[in-house]
């Protein structure tokens, strides 16, 4: 079983959208919760960090997580075609060391104007 | 502004043939990572430079290394590529006190071997 299971897509919306992206994760010990945008042939960049369960807010996004389910989500409201990339969750027992930050293999999303 | 430079964006290279990937950092980070990112995969860690000291995965093939002559650089050499080495190679730089949670990505090294 891989460490974090992501459902690779390909997921396409219409302009105004909500969407939910997920990733289910198999290590309990996972504390922090990462997402990253990855748009068509750059480098991942980060949008946002959770620690531990609880949601966050970032403007249109909401990162979401349940470690009871092992079980995280970013929700985006309102999107746009400029949101039109790859998520990929990302996911760490802890800050320090480096060998032990988990990708999912990311959803693919369109956005469709 | 770019942090992360990797250079060049696209390198075509023949089975076989020595290649070298280049990557700077602007942010004085101690350290830099190389991963290999093949289509729809997950990123995956090949090495990890905390400033000099070099950290190799175990399932990291001895064909590449990495070279860290300074703290901006950061050089990913393939000994002998395959075809199986066609992949986007992605740099990255944290500061130690959050390796895991702000790691910042270069745009990435797309590599063809033909």
């Amino acid at each position: 079983q891989k460490e974090v299971e992501q459902d690779p897509g390909p997921l396409s919306v219409p302009e105004g959208a909500i969407v939910s992206l997920n990733c289910t994760y198999s290590n309990s010990a996972f504390q922090y919760f990462m997402w990253y945008r990855q748009y068509s042939r750059k480098g991942p960049e980060l949008l946002m960090y959770t620690y531990s369960s609880g949601n966050k807010e970032d403007g249109r996004f909401t990162a979401q997580v349940d470690k009871s389910s092992k079980y995280i989500s970013l929700f985006i409201r309102d999107s746009q075609p400029s949101d039109s990339a790859t998520y990929l969750c990302a996911m760490t027992v802890d800050q320090t060391g480096a060998n032990n930050l988990f990708f999912g293999t990311g959803t693919r999303l369109t956005v469709i104007p | 502004d770019a942090m992360v430079i990797q250079n060049p964006r696209y390198q075509v290279t023949q089975f076989g043939k020595p290649v070298t990937l280049s990557c700077s950092q602007t942010l004085n980070h101690n350290v830099m990572y190389w991963y290999q990112q093949k289509s729809s995969q997950a990123p995956k860690l090949l090495f990890h430079y905390y400033d000099k000291d070099f950290n190799n995965e175990a399932d990291t093939p001895d064909n590449f290394q990495s070279r860290r002559p300074n703290t901006s650089f950061c050089f990913l050499d393939i000994r002998s590529p395959g075809l199986g080495d066609a992949a986007m190679y992605l740099c990255a730089t944290s500061s130690p006190d959050n390796f895991n949670t702000e790691a910042f990505f270069g745009q990435g090294t797309r590599l063809t071997v033909v």
